[in-house]
Order: C-alpha cells, then sequence, then structure tokens
C-alpha cells in the first residue's frame, strides 16, 4: 500500500494520559498536514511541515500539542494531559509542494481518540 | 477569514435520482475547490477539483463547476448508485503558501434502492 498510513487507528485513553500518534507519508511528498475532525464537522486544519520544518500552527493547537517531522519523513502528534474535548479524529495528509502542479491532498485513515 | 458553506443532511435518494449537494464559500483571492468523500469506515478521497473560475471538475459521473460570481461548487451527478452512499465535503485551498484546506461540515447521502 503506498498511501498515507496513520497509527493506531484507535485510541482509547483516560483524562490525563499522554497518547502519541504516527503518520506516514506518501513517500515522495515533501508537505504533510494534521487536521482534526469532530463528530459531525469537517476536518480542521491544525499544523503542516514541509520536509522537517513546521511552518505554521493554527490556533486549535494548544500548548499541549506538539507535532513533530524529524527526518522529513513520518511524523507524529502528541497531545499531553488529554482532556474529553480532544476526542476527535485525527486526520494526516500529505502532498508535494507548490509549485508543483501535482499537490493536491492525499488522506491516511485516521486516528479516533476517545477519552473518557 | 475563509469559509465553506455546505447544505445539511442527510440526503436521501432513490437510486437514479438526479443529486445536487449545494456549496458555497467565503475566500480571499481566488482558491481552489475540491470535493471529497468519505465512506463508510474509511479515510477522505479527492472526488473532484476546479483550479480557477469556470472549470469543470468531474469524476464518477460527478461533476461541479467553479461560480465565481455566485461562489459556488455545487456537486451534481445524474443518477445516483447505492454504492454513493457516503458523506461528502466540499473544500477550497487558500492561495496562501501553506495551502491548507478548510472544509465545510459535510453532507451525508444516503441512497436506497
Amino acid at each position: 500500500d503506498t498511501g498515507v498510513s496513520q497509527d493506531p487507528r484507535h485510541k482509547i485513553t483516560k483524562r490525563g494520559q499522554n497518547v502519541t500518534f504516527r503518520c506516514d507519508p506518501i513517500s515522495e511528498h515533501n508537505r504533510l498536514y494534521w487536521y482534526r475532525q469532530t463528530l459531525g464537522q469537517g476536518p480542521e486544519f491544525l499544523t503542516y511541515f514541509q520536509n522537517e520544518a513546521q511552518l505554521e500552527k493554527s490556533r486549535l493547537l494548544s500548548d499541549r500539542f506538539s507535532a513533530e517531522r524529524p527526518k522529513g519523513s513520518f511524523s507524529t502528534l502528541e497531545i499531553q494531559r488529554t482532556e474529553q474535548g480532544d476526542s476527535a479524529m485525527y486526520l494526516c495528509a500529505s502532498s508535494l509542494a507548490p509549485p508543483s502542479s501535482y499537490n493536491e491532498q492525499f488522506f491516511g485513515p485516521g486516528t479516533r481518540l476517545t477519552v473518557l | 477569514g475563509n469559509s465553506v458553506t455546505q447544505m445539511e443532511g442527510p440526503v436521501t435518494l432513490s437510486e437514479e435520482a438526479f443529486l445536487t449537494i449545494n456549496c458555497t464559500y467565503t475566500a480571499t483571492g481566488y482558491p481552489s475547490l475540491f470535493w471529497y468523500v468519505q465512506y463508510p469506515g474509511e479515510g477522505l478521497q479527492l472526488l473532484l477539483k476546479a483550479t480557477k473560475a469556470d472549470d469543470k471538475g468531474s469524476n464518477k459521473g460527478f461533476e461541479a463547476t467553479y461560480r465565481k460570481e455566485t461562489t459556488s461548487f455545487h456537486l451534481e451527478k445524474g443518477s445516483v448508485q447505492v454504492s454513493d452512499s457516503a458523506v461528502y465535503f466540499c473544500a477550497l485551498r487558500s492561495t496562501g503558501t501553506a495551502s491548507k484546506l478548510t472544509f465545510g461540515t459535510g453532507t451525508r447521502l444516503q441512497v436506497t434502492l
């Protein structure tokens, strides 16, 4: 499978615990995006990387959230001291960077987080 | 800021019926417009796109035309199938360097026999 993969697919945790999600993008894609999708809503942008550089973070990304892409390949999203409001589907997407005209974002299956 | 407004669902149609899902947007500059589809238990898939005014995106019998004058990108299909049952998201990509997507809330389509 050469698509975007995410691990784990599901995570159940207790409030106050830390969780970490992983995203493996399509190998030749230099851009990687994280989005969050809550029930009944569309995905909302959280942050993105170009290669290993994190270039933008949404105001939705509180201090408890941190994302890395250390070697410009896979990325991790960590949530510290989880809260019930963090329960959502966390989506990863990858693309080529402009000026490539083939810069559509391809999405992974998501990690569904439930905070009890 | 950028925003996308979609008609609320669910939309329930009989097989072979005509489908329209309305989408309007607010954005600065000249965004690209997309329809993504999410089948049950699967990730978001790009259905079609249009990058400039009057462009028509099409795929799998679905079509949408980028209308700058009405800031709309309505999704249409002439004859839906049960297999089209899914959630459809309209999205725009800003013209800034981030190229991040702004999504609508999604419209669930249920097609019955």
